[in-house]
């Protein structure tokens, strides 16, 4: 069964600190790789797309993959209370359109 | 991204009757996707509406209870057909836009309460 897991915390961080969000996938056929942000009561919004093995940044997120290890990460920097959200890893698998959606981990920002 | 919007955002509905959700996008997509989001869990696909044909419906849901229409390029609509309270959910659409397989965007969601 195709799975994508992740810790669902509550993950505490403070202001200013890195924010480190991981999360694995059990299928090898796995090609691309998001990370959606979620407010509560409120609809997930994409935040970053992998597609590789290595790093990806994009202002304060790093995302990083390692498709050997069946892994990938998001990484905040300088982490803000805005940050705080559930975040969701999701995977696309090879030959079709759809994603699997990792359970989530909810991400506090303490000022 | 795109611009997609959802009627009704929000119902509260009794047992046994049935509710259409629209979900309508400011411009042509080819993907459109249906998902539940029950209370604190994550998202579950419903099934991939397919313009000009029917629904794929992923297991564990039949078209009886979740029937799907996807008349043109930029409008589906759900319906949730007798309902009971373990329908009680949050119903999302999304799109894919563009040739990135997997890249989606979500509309702001239908929050139902069957009593």
């Amino acid at each position: 069964q195709k799975e994508v897991e992740q810790n669902s915390g509550p993950l505490s961080v403070p202001e200013g600190a890195i924010a480190s969000l991981n999360c694995t996938y059990s299928d090898r056929g796995s090609q691309s790789f998001f990370w959606y942000r979620q407010y509560s009561g409120k609809s997930p919004e994409l935040i970053m797309s992998i597609y590789s093995n290595g790093d990806k940044e994009d202002g304060r997120f790093t995302a990083q993959l390692n498709k050997a290890s069946q892994y990938v990460s998001l990484l905040i920097r300088d982490s803000q209370p805005s940050d705080s959200a559930t975040y969701l890893c999701a995977v696309n698998n090879f030959g079709n359109e759809k994603l699997t959606f990792g359970t989530g981990t909810r991400l506090t920002i303490i000022p | 991204s795109a611009v997609i919007s959802q009627k009704p955002s929000r119902d509260i509905c009794q047992r046994g009757t049935s509710l259409t959700i629209q979900c309508q996008v400011d411009s042509q997509v080819t993907m459109m996707f249906w998902y539940r989001q029950q209370p604190g869990q994550s998202l579950t696909l419903i099934a991939t509406a397919n313009q000009g044909s029917e629904a794929t419906y992923e297991s564990g849901f039949v078209i009886d209870k979740f029937p799907i229409s996807r008349p043109n390029l930029t409008f589906s609509t759900l319906t949730v057909s007798n309902m009971s309270p373990e329908d009680s959910s949050i119903y999302l659409c999304s799109v894919q836009r563009g040739m990135v397989r997997g890249e989606q965007f979500f509309g702001p969601g239908t929050r139902l309460t069957v009593l």
